[in-house]
């Protein structure tokens, strides 16, 4: 079963407009961490955002805000006043402590931000 | 600038030949990671490699060699690579935390473009 689901191949935002890229996961591990990184063009893997399991709070870190909601097992990642360098594929990822802490990522969505 | 580093960005090599991928940090990070992605995919992890031992090993063909020199440095080793094997090699590391490292990120290098003709 896939571990990480991400619904949404490619999605379109306008400049200065928000956007949600979805993530599901699939875990029976009580102790995870679910991760977003970007990846341009050029190949780079950006670490973005970070949610543990335990964590009450939504996380943000600048335009970006993880959306975590434990008992849907979703972990969307909204980004604000989209950028033309946003422009990216957008991986969801996890680890679970019972999976010997491996990073698994989700299938991506291509993210493009029009002018 | 990342904080993970690899060398070469680019490599083209024969089926025949033997060649090296490195990675190297200094963020005092005590486990790396190779991963290989190919277009248009997720990464897939290949070995995984805690306080310079190997400790994960994803059932990869003996043709890549995983090495751990010190804990800043990690290379694979390539051999009779196939035209499959083409693909872009990225190298992590993250801190290993005593009972949280699912809380801890992996942070990537730039990737290594290997091409197998």
């Amino acid at each position: 079963a896939q571990k990480i689901t991400q619904t949404q191949p490619g999605m379109f935002v306008q400049e200065k407009e928000a956007v949600t890229l979805d993530c599901t996961y699939d875990t029976s591990d009580q102790s995870y961490g679910l991760f977003w990184y970007k990846q341009p063009s050029s190949g780079e893997m950006i670490f973005l955002i970070y949610q543990g399991s335990y964590d009450e709070q939504n996380a943000t870190e600048g335009r970006y805000s993880l959306n975590f909601q434990k008992a849907r097992k979703s972990a969307n990642l909204v980004i604000s006043a989209s950028q033309l360098g946003d422009s990216a594929m957008y991986f969801c990822a996890m680890r679970e402590a019972l999976e010997g802490n491996k990073l698994v990522f989700g299938a991506g969505t291509i993210l493009r931000v029009k002018s | 600038d990342t904080e993970v580093t690899q060398t070469p960005k680019h490599l083209v090599m024969g089926m025949t030949n033997k060649k090296s991928l490195k990675c190297e940090q200094h963020m005092g990070h005590r486990a790396m990671y190779w991963y290989k992605q190919k277009a248009k995919k997720p990464p897939e992890l290949m070995f995984v490699y805690s306080y310079e031992k190997l400790s994960i090993n994803e059932s990869v063909p003996s043709r890549f060699s995983p090495e751990c020199p010190n804990s800043s440095l990690l290379n694979l080793h390539l051999h009779a690579l196939q035209p499959e094997d083409s693909a872009l090699y990225l190298c992590a590391s993250s801190q290993v935390l005593a009972t949280e490292s699912f809380n801890s990120p992996l942070h990537f290098g730039n990737g290594t473009r290997l091409t197998v003709t």
